[in-house]
């Protein structure tokens, strides 16, 4: 079963916009991670906030991370076309197991 | 690729024939992963590593098996393909360092298609 689930599912925007994609989970977590996938590609991590942090920047990135809700948000300003891809929120738990959501498929039109 | 390779990169099988996976790391990293992808299911874990010979199941570890008999080698073997088979499978690396649960690094992807 998918522990993290990224809202929406597919996100179209311009370039210039900022892009926003959330993810919801279930259970207490260690840490949450943001990966990227370009088509055809592996996954490439992009930033992880610990279950203690509450808001962590880089470069164009922003997340925030509410275990009250148990939801996290990431926040791409100023998008480019490069960041075409999909986005995959990752949830570390006790026993070294990492859940990924489905994914939200972000498409930045030129 | 942070150093990872899978071989073979894209394989066609047939039901009931075994199928082996490899995954090379050069990073000299303790733990090591595969998972499945398909479509609306994001990444599954199917079994990992944490060192030589130690080896977990995941979340849908049935009909999978690894070895790892060395630390850059991460091997899965589906002992006879079925046709739910068909996906493609990620190789992941972590070193757990001074994070407890660091990020993973991941392979190019081997794409299996079972016929």
């Amino acid at each position: 079963s998918q522990q993290g689930e990224e809202d929406p599912q597919a996100l179209s925007i311009q370039e210039g916009e900022n892009a926003t994609m959330n993810c919801s989970y279930k259970t207490s977590i260690n840490n949450l991670q943001w990966y990227r996938q370009n088509s055809g590609r592996g996954l490439v991590h992009l930033i992880l906030i610990r279950s203690n942090e509450r808001e962590k920047h880089s470069g164009r990135l922003r997340v925030t991370l509410d275990t009250s809700k148990k939801s996290s948000s990431l926040l791409i300003t100023a998008s480019r076309a490069a960041d075409t891809a999909s986005y995959f929120c990752a949830t570390a738990q006790k026993n070294n197991d990492m859940r990924f959501g489905a994914g939200t498929r972000l498409t930045v039109k030129p | 690729d942070a150093g990872i390779t899978q071989s073979p990169r894209h394989k066609v099988t047939e039901t009931g024939t075994p199928v082996t996976l490899r995954c090379h790391q050069t990073e000299n990293h303790r733990y090591m992963y595969w998972y499945r992808q398909d479509p609306g299911h994001g990444l599954r874990l199917i079994h990992y590593s944490y060192g030589v010979k130690d080896t977990d199941k995941g979340e849908v570890s049935d009909g999978y098996s690894v070895s790892r008999s060395k630390t850059e080698d991460f091997l899965l073997t589906l002992e006879s393909a079925t046709s739910s088979q068909t996906s493609v499978y990620f190789c992941a690396i972590s070193d757990k360092g001074q994070e407890f649960y660091n990020e993973q690094f991941f392979g190019p992807g081997t794409r299996l298609t079972v016929l």
